[in-house]
């Protein structure tokens, strides 16, 4: 039971190279989500998923793009990288207990950086 | 809307002391109130929850305290250890998604 794991761990991308991040859970969560976090900025959520299939727009949504085809994946895009997108991005997913709680189980998260 | 306040930024205490974090929200459909805490290099892991129908929920040191009507909830750290020194946030959870509040340096001075 490996948890969520992201790849890659480390990239470092020019200005306008695209890339792609990906999410995996072998835990059967519904849902999942991608945050990215800043020195002083907490975590930020990017794009979330409710379910296979369904994406929707987090806090700071612009210059990403996201797909959730299969349950267990959850990708994240960046179709022309930024400077301003160099962060730690953390994928995390979800499920909710019997008395409503929704804990959140994170990857380890990828540093990427933009040149 | 959906936010969260986290209050404060950055809180030094000496071994030993209580150490008191405070977050406020807007909305008041949340039911559930969780904290993470972050040590350092490390992913954020869940410490302490709390849903709606409780006013308070202790766990060894840790506990939180909900005031639903003021729409604020805290965590409270009592005889606090080197160990606890992390960025702790609160979370407003709400309609599938999580937004964390701006997190709170606690540095626990030996």
């Amino acid at each position: 039971n490996a948890g969520v794991t992201q790849t890659p761990k480390f990239r470092v991308l020019k200005t306008g190279q695209s890339m792609t991040l990906l999410c995996a859970q072998d835990m059967n969560h519904e849902y999942m989500y991608w945050y990215r976090q800043d020195p002083g900025m907490g975590l930020r959520l990017i794009h979330y998923s409710v379910g296979e299939g369904t994406t929707a727009k987090g806090e700071v949504p612009d210059g990403y793009n996201v797909s959730r085809l299969k349950k267990q994946n959850f990708l994240l895009g960046l179709e022309s990288a930024a400077p301003s997108q160099t962060s730690v991005y953390f994928c995390a997913s979800s499920y909710f207990t019997d008395s409503g709680a929704n804990v959140l189980t994170f990857g380890a998260g990828s540093r990427l950086t933009v040149l | 809307g959906e936010n969260v306040e986290q209050h404060p930024s950055t809180l030094s205490v000496q071994e030993g002391d209580s150490a008191v974090i405070k977050c406020t929200y807007s909305d008041s459909a949340s039911n559930y109130f969780p904290w993470y805490k972050q040590e350092l290099g490390k992913r954020p892991q869940l410490i302490i929850d709390i849903r709606s129908n409780v006013g308070e929920k202790k766990d060894q040191r840790i506990a939180v305290t909900l005031n639903k009507t003021a729409k604020h909830f805290s965590l409270h750290i009592t005889e606090t250890q080197p160990e606890d020194s992390a960025v702790y946030f609160c979370v407003f959870v709400g309609r599938g998604k999580l937004i964390f509040g701006q997190g709170t340096e606690l540095s626990v001075k030996p």
